[in-house]
């Protein structure tokens, strides 16, 4: 089925610094999105994307869906505090039928605060 | 803004125990999700329903079944809880159209003792 592999797996941030993560595919998605979820709470949508190409902004964060349709990338600029957490990368693939039961998900990139 | 309710955040049960998960979205949402999170693992689809009394199984059904009466309400039963079962449970919700991004629940932290 399916592979979604995203990276890094976790990674330290010092206030101010850019950071990025990215995900790949082992086939095309349709469909690009974004979560961040806070420890003790649930995902929470950042960015969707729906086209190749296509690069959207969200406040600092900015997200491209890759133009071989298997990747995107996630970048936060000038990263604060409150940026900690895990991003998660979902992708919906063609063979869409209406439920949403081919969703997805990478398994995350936790972001922690330097030491 | 779309909310998803999880009747409850913390939840302590005992090994055999019939477990019940409630989930309640109010923006009359089509589909709804159950998901498990675990380290490591992500999260991995359980059951979903696209319409009230439709079910469909996820990734890793056994072991649970669902419930959905309501379009509102998708329950996740544990009929006889196991320490496996131990985990972060997400409930989900969206619109039944061919784009629409997942809605989630705070979470339910489940220990199986």
């Amino acid at each position: 089925g399916q592979q979604l592999n995203q990276s890094p797996q976790s990674m330290f941030i010092q206030e101010g610094e850019d950071v990025s993560m990215n995900c790949t595919s082992s086939s095309i998605f349709n469909t690009w999105l974004w979560y961040k979820q806070d420890p003790g709470e649930g995902p929470v949508l950042l960015i969707a994307l729906y086209k190749a190409g296509e690069l959207t902004s969200n406040g600092r964060l900015t997200a491209q869906f890759g133009i071989t349709r298997k990747d995107s990338f996630l970048n936060i600029s000038a990263s604060i505090p409150s940026d900690v957490g895990i991003y998660f990368c979902a992708g919906q693939g063609p063979n869409y039928g209406g439920s949403q039961g081919n969703l997805i998900f990478g398994k995350g990139t936790k972001l922690s605060v330097k030491p | 803004d779309v909310k998803v309710t999880q009747s409850s955040r913390y939840l302590v049960k005992r090994t055999g125990e019939k477990v019940f998960l409630e989930c309640v979205q109010d923006m009359d949402h089509e589909n709804m999700f159950w998901y498990r999170q675990d380290p490591g693992l992500g999260l991995r689809l359980i059951y979903f329903s696209y319409d009230v009394k439709m079910k469909e199984k996820g990734d890793i059904p056994e072991g649970y079944s669902v419930s959905r009466e309501k379009k509102e309400r998708f329950s996740l039963i544990l009929e006889s809880a196991s320490t496996n079962q131990t985990s972060m449970y997400l409930c989900a919700s969206s619109l039944l159209v061919r784009v629409s991004p997942l809605h989630f629940g705070n979470g339910t932290r489940l220990t199986v003792t």
